[in-house]
């Protein structure tokens, strides 16, 4: 079967790093994304990864490796404002997205 | 700014009504996409479309339907509501680019509960 896994919560402290983990295991593999997802909001699009390695965006940066089917979300100076859901995501054989269930993300002062 | 827009925020119907979802996309995306999204169990699509009047089943299509008559709107209907779709449901839309045909584009949702 096809499954992904991430942590379901997290907690991390205002100005601090934190790295998200996802595991997946897929039928094929076009690419994974992570989105970001606030309380009772849309999910929004931060990363997309499709080679080994790793892309940095501002404080955010992704990382895949492709023959573990496993990739990271890792964040930086972490604000009050990141308290949120992280969804992992793989474009999988047939490129529909395979989704985890999400990461809580808490921050504290 | 790009956009997805969602009919309804907030719908509360009764067991057996018919209801209606709609979604539009103003960015010219070929693809569009009704997800639900349940506490602990991630986002399961529905149905989706890669083009004007065609649509293919996702991994839950049972008791939905959906309409994609123009480019721009995808709906989706819910012949006679049940309990168990009470639920957020999520459109989306995205473009033709295969390799980035995972970057959807969200409206803001449309929180159904069915009495």
């Amino acid at each position: 079967g096809q499954n992904i896994d991430q942590p379901t919560e997290m907690t991390a402290t205002e100005g601090a790093i934190v790295q998200i983990n996802c595991t997946y295991q897929t039928s094929g593999f076009n690419g994974l994304f992570w989105y970001q997802q606030h309380a009772g909001e849309a999910p929004t699009f931060l990363s997309y990864n499709v080679l080994d390695g790793l892309e940095e965006k501002g404080r955010f940066s992704s990382f895949l490796s492709r023959s573990k089917g496993y990739s990271y979300l890792l964040l930086k100076e972490l604000q009050m404002k990141d308290s949120a859901s992280y969804l992992c995501a793989v474009n999988g054989s047939n490129y529909q997205l395979i989704w985890g269930a999400g990461t809580k993300l808490i921050i504290k002062p | 700014d790009v956009k997805v827009t969602q009919s309804s925020r907030y719908l509360v119907k009764r067991t057996g009504e018919k209801v209606f979802l709609e979604c539009v996309q103003d960015m010219d995306h070929e693809n569009m996409f009704w997800y639900r999204q349940d506490p602990g169990l991630g986002l399961r699509l529905i149905y989706f479309s890669y083009d004007v009047k065609m649509k293919e089943k996702g991994d839950i299509p049972e008791g939905y339907s959906v309409s994609r008559e123009k480019k721009e709107r995808f709906s989706l209907i819910l012949e006679s509501a049940s309990t168990n779709q009470t639920s957020m449901y999520l459109c989306a839309s995205s473009s033709p680019d295969r390799g980035r045909a995972g970057e959807l584009f969200f409206g803001e949702g449309s929180r159904l509960t069915v009495l």
